[in-house]
């Protein structure tokens, strides 16, 4: 697979209960970021990693929300204690630094309803 | 800070008709990147196209075309002879030189009746 992958596709947890959702990116890419989307919204950012560093962590929501990246690949976005204003579409992207071609790529991302 | 507006929230028009969404921005960078995504019904992101501050020749591409223009900080998307296959979300996007800021505007939601 050549894309941006994330699992699970769809997730419904109970109130209350930890979430992890897992990005994997396409391979060689050094930026990763993870965007919120609610539905009939926009994107809102989460969190970028550059390698398995996060230099910018501002747009985590609370600190409910942390996330983190290995191997310069996959990253894991975790959500403690899950509310229902966390539900929405979790996307995760992945470009180059380097090179001229720094355009995101997409996953389809991880629908996460909490009841 | 980096902005990117969208102005126009909804558009609808008839198939067959030009469209143009528009997009501004604002970065203090003077090096910068800009881009336009799709966002179909089925919710997949999909990018059209990416254009460099440093390159302010318009692009066409089939029935797209992109016209950026620095002196007015606007990077505007025209579609033409719409389909109702364009019917999407539009997002236009702002990435500075380093790549720890992208921000996304707040997306046109596009309706191409039939």
């Amino acid at each position: 697979g050549a894309g941006v992958s994330q699992s699970p596709s769809n997730k419904v947890t109970e109130k209350g209960k930890d979430v992890e959702l897992r990005c994997d990116p396409i391979s060689g890419h050094t930026a990763l970021y993870w965007y919120r989307q609610r539905l009939g919204q926009g994107l809102e950012f989460l969190i970028y990693f550059q390698g398995n560093s996060a230099p910018d962590k501002s747009g985590l929501p609370s600190d409910r929300f942390s996330a983190e990246r290995t191997g310069e690949s996959v990253s894991t976005l975790t959500i403690q204690r899950t509310q229902q204003e966390d539900s929405a579409v979790y996307l995760c992207a992945s470009s180059m630094t380097s090179g001229g071609s720094y355009e995101q790529y997409f996953g389809p991302g991880t629908r996460l309803t909490v009841t | 800070a980096q902005k990117v507006t969208q102005a126009q929230t909804e558009i609808s028009v008839v198939e067959k008709e030009d469209v143009t969404l528009d997009c501004v921005y604002e970065t203090r960078d003077t090096t910068y990147y800009l881009f336009w995504y799709k966002q179909p019904p089925s919710g997949e992101l999909v990018f059209l196209i990416r254009r460099n501050s440093f390159d302010e020749q318009n692009e066409i591409s089939g029935r797209y075309s992109w016209n950026f223009q620095k002196s007015t900080s606007s990077f505007n998307f025209t579609i033409t002879a719409s389909q109702v296959v364009d019917s999407a979300v539009y997002f236009c996007a702002l990435r500075d030189n380093y790549g720890q800021n992208f921000v996304f505007g707040p997306g046109t939601r596009l309706s191409v009746l039939p």
